[in-house]
């Protein structure tokens, strides 16, 4: 199966909040991402955190961390349509190598 | 600060053909992975090169090779192109392996 899952879409309203989430499967990953894609571009590094960490907090998005479950979530608070692109869970760090291994992204559609 | 920068963008081949592709890494990164990403995928890892050798290598055929060179820079060739290897190739840097990658916008090869 896969390393890392995630919901293939999400859809939301303008002004709300989104939360995407991930499993993943590695007990031993250092740290857990969250990367950007928007049409037709690389990937932009949203933010990360560390294994040993529950909760991360960076202006509108918050990560949260369940490291029994292994279940890590991203809240973008009062979403824009601008916010609107694919949304990449990763892990790495497992063995010393900070090689990030991706789900298959969720879309996140923003509706005005 | 220069960011990662990719060439060609855009590349049409015929099944059979070799590819080269390029990528300068970001300014003071010296490591350089290398990512495939298929249609509605996730990137998958190809391999990583630090300080010009080979640093850790995913599920990929060796017709699949690389290169860095001493300015850091790296290249991505594949021989024997097959249809399936149409995808978005992604490179990203990061300096001495650490957890952050930077990428760049990413090549998009089309095999006919």
């Amino acid at each position: 199966g896969e390393d890392v899952e995630q919901s293939l879409f999400l859809s939301v309203r303008e002004g709300d909040s989104s939360v995407i989430n991930c499993t993943y499967t590695d007990s031993s990953s250092t740290y857990l991402y969250w990367y950007k894609q928007e049409p037709g571009a690389g990937l932009q590094l949203l933010t990360y955190i560390f294994s040993n960490m529950d909760m991360k907090q960076d202006q509108r998005l918050t990560v949260l961390l369940n490291k029994k479950d292994k279940h890590l979530s991203l809240r973008i608070a009062d979403t824009q349509t601008g916010d609107s692109a694919i949304y990449f869970c990763a892990e790495g760090g497992s063995g010393g190598s900070y090689i990030p291994t991706f789900g298959r992204g969720t879309s996140l559609i923003v509706h005005p | 600060e220069t960011g990662v920068t990719q060439s060609p963008t855009h590349l049409i081949k015929t099944r059979g053909q070799q590819v080269t592709l390029r990528c300068s890494s970001q300014s003071g990164h010296n490591t350089v992975s290398w990512y495939q990403q298929a249609l509605g995928q996730g990137p998958q890892f190809i391999f990583q090169y630090y300080r010009e050798e080979e640093n850790g290598r995913g599920n990929f055929p060796p017709r699949f090779s690389g290169l860095q060179f001493p300015n850091y820079s790296s290249e991505l060739n594949v021989n024997a192109l097959e249809l399936d290897d149409s995808a978005l190739y992604l490179c990203a840097s990061s300096h001495d392996r650490e957890e952050k990658l930077f990428f760049g916008s990413g090549t998009q090869l089309s095999v006919l």
